[in-house]
């Protein structure tokens, strides 16, 4: 079955970086893009932006420009997130989820999401 | 960036009574396809998000048929026709339109009365 699982629960300083893992199986990796959508403790969630598992183009959220890089391995269907110059707001749980091409039957969106991350920023 | 507003943010609903969320989007949401790209998630409590519904009103694989999407343009409305103990969770549209970037609504909580 289609599936995404990502990495452990990650505890940070603040000023560090963190890079989180997202594995794919069940589909072909490339024909989808990967979006990262992140959700503070008992907020909403919140875009960070999406990558091509075709040919790598990225599209991120204004306000991480800059502090976010993703990238993915095609070797090994994996996507990852990192995100540098961390702070305490950036204390969240972090998905990965499938991301359809706008020609796609469905369209822009996160089909099949992953179990979460949990990253927390404190000294 | 498209800001887009949900209401209610908290919907209390008895047991086999209907619900309804509406959100808001402060564009259109048309693309130049023609498509609209707005869908619905719902998170339960503990879970990470799934999408109930993709490009206005059409439900995912498995989704209940007592879930329905409707709209077009900037106003758009989730129903459920006769709400059940499990779908109790936080409800959040979203817009796929706007290439600068998707944004979620605010995100309406529904409990049980």
């Amino acid at each position: 079955q289609v599936q995404l699982v990502q990495s452990g629960a990650e505890v940070k300083k603040p000023g560090a970086s963190v890079k989180v893992s997202c594995k794919a199986s069940g589909y072909t990796f490339t024909s989808y893009g990967i979006s990262w959508v992140r959700q503070a403790p008992g907020q909403g969630l919140e875009w960070m932006g999406w990558i091509s598992a075709y040919n790598g183009n990225t599209n991120y959220a204004q306000k991480l420009q800059g502090r976010v890089t993703m990238t993915t391995d095609t070797s090994t269907s994996t996507a990852y997130m990192e995100l540098r110059s961390l702070r305490s707001d950036d204390t969240a749980v972090y998905y990965c989820a499938r991301d359809g091409p706008r020609w796609s039957p469905s369209g822009p969106g996160m089909d099949v999401w992953g179990q979460g991350t949990t990253v927390t920023v404190s000294s | 960036d498209v800001v887009m507003t949900q209401s209610p943010l908290s919907l209390p609903v008895t047991l086999g009574q209907p619900a309804s969320i509406s959100c808001r989007s402060s564009q259109s949401l048309v693309y130049s396809d023609g498509n609209t790209y707005l869908n619905w998630f719902q998170q339960r409590p503990g879970q990470s998000p799934r999408r109930l519904i993709y490009k206005v009103s059409n439900r995912d694989s498995g989704v209940p048929d007592r879930f329905s999407g409707s709209g077009s343009g900037t106003d758009f409305t989730l129903k459920i026709s006769r709400v059940e103990a499990e779908d109790v969770g936080v409800y959040y549209c979203m817009q796929g339109t706007h290439w600068s970037g998707y944004t979620f609504g605010q995100g309406t909580k529904l409990e049980i009365k």
